[in-house]
This record gives structure tokens, sequence and C-alpha cells, in this order.
């Protein structure tokens, strides 16, 4: 079975300020992808960003990308130019390739942003 | 397309009662998947179906859970015989199958138990 760690339940930062969210995994998969996802207060689930397993390239959408270790099962995000609109739980997930595609989550990383 | 909808927003309701979820997901997915997440937690899978057809169910959906999906469309979720436990945020979620871009998530139905 595939576990998802998030070791920081909280985090906060000033605005403009770089923040890196932390994530580990445990899977014996080869062919799997990895997720962030943001949940404000208003709680609807939002896909931030995806990386795939077989590529090596980190990801990037905008101010956010993440480190991805293959190797070392990390993969952590990292918010640039952070903006008080980031102020959400974000959760890391895993899925595999094949099969149901369920989503593995980890417990969260509540971020807040100050201005 | 609105996205994937799901009612009510907030149900609450007493022990022993029977409450039932509804989720409209996008038209053209054929997976929809329903998460339970308790507060301060990450979702945890219950099941999904692909088309009409339930091929997966969590050992947390216990026997007073029931889910179906008519025709492929929109898909209820029954909870029998409330208990306090069951109070938790049911997601909805819809994808398409094989595809890499993840899913797309409704706001959720929060049921409070009394």
């Amino acid at each position: 079975a595939q576990t998802v760690t998030q070791s920081q339940p909280e985090m906060s930062v000033q605005e403009a300020e770089t923040v890196t969210l932390s994530c580990t995994y445990d899977t014996s998969e080869n062919n799997y992808y990895l997720f962030w996802y943001k949940q404000p207060p208003s709680r609807q689930m939002i896909l931030v960003i995806r990386q795939e397993a077989y590529k090596q390239q980190n990801a990037t959408e905008n101010r956010f990308s993440v480190n991805f270790q293959k190797a070392a099962k990390s993969f952590s995000l990292k918010i640039s130019d952070s903006q008080l609109g980031d102020t959400a739980m974000y959760f890391c997930a895993f899925m595999k390739k094949e099969g149901a595609q369920k989503l593995v989550f980890g417990q969260g990383t509540r971020l807040t942003i100050n201005p | 397309d609105t996205g994937v909808s799901q009612d009510p927003r907030h149900k609450i309701t007493k022990r022993g009662q029977n409450v039932t979820f509804r989720c409209d997901p996008i038209s053209e997915h054929n997976r929809l998947y329903w998460y339970r997440q308790t507060l301060g937690q990450g979702p945890e899978f219950l099941t999904y179906f692909q088309n009409e057809a339930q091929l997966e169910k969590s050992r947390l959906l216990s026997d007073r859970f029931s889910a179906e999906r008519p025709k492929g469309s929109f898909s209820t979720l029954e909870i029998q015989r409330t208990e306090q436990g069951d109070s938790a945020m049911y997601l909805c979620a819809s994808s398409l199958a094989w595809t890499p871009s993840g899913y797309t998530f409704g706001s959720g139905t929060r049921l409070t138990v009394v």
C-alpha cells in the first residue's frame, strides 16, 4: 500500500516570501503521478501541480514548482512570491498510473500568508 | 459545463436517520469517485465508478453505506442509520479514465450527525 507523509502541519510566511512544503511517500510502484492540491476555506480541492514519475524534469506552473526526488521518494512544493490568496490547506497526493487511479493523500499542511 | 456539483452543501441529521447525497460530475467524465474527509485530515477513498459500474469499495465503506450511479451520470451516496462517527466532509470527484490530468472535485457535502 502507498503512504504519503506531510511532516509540517502548519506554516506561516510573509507575503512575497518563498515557502517550501515537504512531502514524502512510500511505494513499490514505478508508474505513478504525484500531485499538490490546494483546499481554501471555501473547501473545493483545486489542482496546483502534477508530476509524472517517469519525467525527470521538475514540473512548474507559474509561481509553483516542485522538487521531485524519485530515489528519495520526496516531492516538495515551492511557492514563490507568495500571495494572500495562497492561504489554504495544501495536500500532497499519490496516484498509481494503472487501475482505479485512486488518490492517496497526506495529512495536509495549513499555509498562512501574512500581509 | 459548470464542473462537479454536490448537493446539499450542508446536512445536519440526528443519529439513526438515513441521509443521501448527490453528485453531478462533469458530463464527459466516465469515472466518479467518493472520498471522505474528517477535520484536519486528508481525504480518504471510499468508492469509485466507471460509467455505471461500481468497481471498487474501500474497507471504510461499511454496510451502512451504499452508492449508485444509474446510467453512468449522477451518483448518490446513502448512509443508513447514521452514527456520530459519520460526521465528515463527503467529496465527489470525476475524471476521464487513463488521462493524467487528475480529478475535478466538487465542493463537498458537510455532514454533521447530532
